[in-house]
């Protein structure tokens, strides 16, 4: 089965710098790489997703970049805010049956001090 | 996104006992999926519940353990059977909306403390 790797399990940096999380998947099927952002006490939410068809997403501060070939993906997070610090875990879908569900990675805490 | 909603929120219960979580979804989805996340850990994905047959469990999770039922497209439970303090932890589901679609979103998360 799938078998999603995360790094680094802890990241802190100074407000405005950048920050960036790395994940390796096993499955050369996974074809859906999402990011869920979890500040304490909450949900995990989806911040940005890219599919296998694409090399690289951006979305505002935030942009997730995809090598199929080595089978890892990205998230990069530019002009940190402190609001920004919160848990973040990557994810690949499972080929199982349904298709759709997700691995996730073991999680990055991020910390931005201003 | 889907509004989606957890009951309880949270609970305490004494070991030997079972709870049963319930998933409401405000519009019909497509997937349905029950995650467990103990404490300061990532999400690992129980079992996918199937709309009018038996749910399909990831390795580790068993039916008899976590009896799973989605009877229409738009609700699901998960019953925690026979609890040790070892079952504590956070109880998520997650959606699908639409065929197609990809994009997973979570419920608040039943939070569960085994006494």
């Amino acid at each position: 089965g799938e078998n999603v790797e995360q790094h680094p399990s802890t990241l802190s940096v100074q407000e405005g710098d950048s920050a960036v999380i790395k994940c390796t998947y096993s499955d050369s099927a996974s074809n859906y790489f999402p990011w869920y952002k979890q500040e304490l006490g909450k949900r995990p939410q989806l911040i940005i997703d890219i599919r296998s068809n694409v090399g690289e997403k951006k979305d505002q501060r935030i942009a997730v970049t995809l090598n199929k070939t080595a089978k890892h993906f990205s998230l990069h997070i530019t002009e940190t805010q402190p609001e920004d610090s919160a848990v973040y875990f990557c994810a690949a879908t499972s080929a199982n049956q349904a298709g759709t569900a997700l691995i996730f990675g073991k999680g990055t805490t991020l910390s931005v001090s201003s | 996104s889907a509004v989606i909603s957890q009951k309880p929120s949270r609970d305490i219960c004494q070991r030997g006992t079972s709870l049963t979580i319930q998933c409401q979804v405000d519009s019909q989805v497509t997937m349905m999926f029950w995650y467990r996340q103990q404490p300061g850990q990532s999400l690992t994905l129980i079992a996918t519940a199937n709309q009018g047959s038996e749910a399909t469990y990831e390795s580790g999770f068993v039916i008899d353990k976590f009896p799973i039922s989605r009877p229409n497209l738009t609700f699901s439970t998960l019953t925690v059977s026979n609890m040790s303090p070892e079952d504590s932890s956070i109880y998520l589901c997650s959606v699908v909306r639409s065929l197609g679609s990809n994009e997973q979103f979570f419920g608040p998360g039943t939070r569960l403390t085994v006494l």
